[in-house]
C-alpha cells in the first residue's frame, strides 16, 4: 500500500524568503503525486500534480514541486513566500489503479512572518 | 467548487442518532469518495464508490455506510453517531480518464455532542 510522509507539520518563513514544504512517499509502482492547499474554513485546492513527463512540474501561485525518483520525494517550493500562502499544505499519492483514491500525508502548516 | 456541494455545511447533533451527509454532483463523474480531516491526521478515506449501487470501504469505514443509487448523489451515513465522529467531511469526485484530476467539495464540518 501507498504513504505519504510530510515532514514538519509547522513550517514558519519570513515574507520574501523560499518556501521548502517536504513530502516522501512510498509506493512499489510509479505514483501520481498531488500538492493540495487549503486555506481556514475551505476545501482543498489543487496546486499541482505529476503524472507523467517532466519531473518538474510548476503549478499555480508561483509554486513548483520536483519528482524524484531516487529519493521518492515530491517537495514543494516557492522562490519568494508572501503573506497569502498561508495556509495547511497537503501532498497525496495515488497508485492504486482499483479504486482510484488518494492518500495524503498529515498536512503542513505554512505561517508566513511579516 | 463547480460542480461539487455537500449538505449541510454544519451540524450538531447527539450521540446515538443517525445522521446522513450529502454529495451532489454535476459533471457525470464515475468515481465519489468520502474523507474526514482531522488535525494531524490530513484526509482519511471513509468509503468510495466507483459507479451506481458499486462502493467499496476506505481506511477508517466503521461506523459508517453509503449509498449511490444515482450517478449524481452519494450518501454517508452515520448509524449512530459517536463523538469519535466529530471530524470534518470532505466529497471528492473524479474523472475515469487518464488525466486523474480530482474535484473536492467544500467540506461538512459535524459535531457530535
Amino acid at each position: 500500500a501507498q504513504s505519504v510522509t510530510q515532514l514538519g507539520s509547522h513550517v514558519s518563513v519570513s515574507e520574501g524568503a523560499l518556501v521548502l514544504l517536504r513530502c516522501n512517499y512510498s509506493s512499489s509502482v510509479p505514483p501520481y503525486l498531488f500538492w493540495y492547499v487549503q486555506y481556514p474554513n475551505q476545501g482543498l485546492q489543487l496546486l499541482l500534480k505529476y503524472t507523467t513527463g517532466a519531473t518538474l512540474v510548476k503549478g499555480i501561485n508561483g509554486f513548483e514541486a520536483e519528482f524524484k525518483k531516487s529519493e521518492t520525494s515530491f517537495h514543494l517550493t516557492k522562490p519568494s513566500a508572501h503573506m497569502s500562502d498561508a495556509a495547511e499544505y497537503f501532498c497525496a499519492v495515488k497508485v492504486d489503479t482499483g479504486r482510484r483514491a488518494l492518500t495524503f500525508g498529515s498536512g503542513t502548516r505554512l505561517q508566513v512572518q511579516p | 467548487d463547480a460542480g461539487i456541494t455537500q449538505s449541510p455545511r454544519h451540524k450538531v447533533t447527539e450521540t446515538g442518532t443517525p445522521v446522513t451527509l450529502r454529495c451532489h454532483q454535476t459533471e457525470n463523474h464515475r468515481y465519489m469518495y468520502w474523507y474526514r480531516q482531522d488535525p494531524g491526521h490530513g484526509l482519511r478515506l471513509i468509503h468510495y464508490s466507483y459507479g451506481v449501487k458499486d462502493t467499496d470501504k476506505g481506511e477508517v469505514s466503521d461506523g459508517y455506510s453509503v449509498s449511490r443509487s444515482k450517478t449524481e448523489d452519494f450518501l454517508l451515513t452515520l448509524e449512530s453517531a459517536t463523538s469519535s465522529q466529530t471530524s470534518v467531511y470532505f466529497c471528492a469526485i473524479s474523472d475515469s480518464g487518464q488525466g486523474v484530476s480530482y474535484t473536492f467539495g467544500s467540506g461538512t464540518r459535524l459535531t457530535v455532542v
